[in-house]
């Protein structure tokens, strides 16, 4: 039962463009996302979270959009730049269990020169 | 600071042997968890602590075994190693559940 859902396997863009990558999720009760950044053969790094409460957290060129109702969020990179290729992963835990994160599938970037 | 850190890398098991995979972190974090990653699967949970003498199961716990004698140390046993346990292997820490710091992974296969 996969509650947290990337649907998009790969994603490549050309540097200096947007890169959109895209999560949906089933379980109403999540009520704090993040996204983790990993590199071949090394362990994934927290990116950027948001917190239900809000619909958009920034940082720096990564933005994190949040949509409730759709039960949908989003990572918006801008520019996107070669270092950023990688494996994104988007993940969501509840109150009622905040120690036990679900994570989506991973959605590997490409970053064209 | 070595942060989280992760022995073996790699571990070739014969169906029905032991191991144990070793996590350590030096950050003091009272949240430590154990991860795999398949493909297609994403990281999945496999136990969890919240302290020293604490721990729960995640998501999959079936065919491990975990303890927390001290804060540092959150050691995952394979009782009898199955080709299912094929995987990528990830401990983390935080001061907290969320935002949480990844060791660099033990690739383990089961022949």
């Amino acid at each position: 039962d996969q509650q947290v859902k990337q649907n998009s396997p790969s994603l490549s863009v050309q540097e200096g463009r947007i890169s959109i990558l895209n999560c949906d999720y089933t379980n109403s009760m999540f009520d704090y996302f993040l996204w983790y950044k990993k590199y071949p053969a090394e362990g994934p790094t927290f990116l950027i979270s948001i917190s239900s409460i809000k619909d958009k957290n920034e940082d720096g060129r990564f933005t994190v959009f949040l949509n409730k109702s759709a039960k949908h969020l989003s990572l918006h990179i801008v520019p996107s730049q070669p270092g950023d290729s990688a494996v994104y992963f988007c993940a969501a835990t509840s109150p009622y269990n905040n120690n036990d994160m679900r994570f989506g599938a991973g959605t590997r970037l490409t970053v064209k020169p | 600071n070595a942060g989280v850190t992760q022995t073996p890398k790699f571990q070739v098991l014969k169906t029905g042997q032991s191991m144990t995979l070793q996590c350590a972190q030096d950050m003091n974090h009272e949240y430590m968890s154990w991860y795999r990653q398949d493909p297609g699967m994403g990281l999945r949970l496999i136990h969890y602590s919240v302290g020293a003498g604490i721990t729960d199961q995640g998501e999959v716990p079936n065919g491990y075994n975990v303890s927390r004698s001290t804060t540092e140390d959150f050691p995952l046993r394979l009782l009898s190693a199955a080709p299912s346990q094929t995987s990528v292997y990830f401990c983390a820490s935080s001061p907290r559940a969320t935002e949480q710091y990844f060791g660099p992974g033990t690739r383990l296969t089961v022949t």
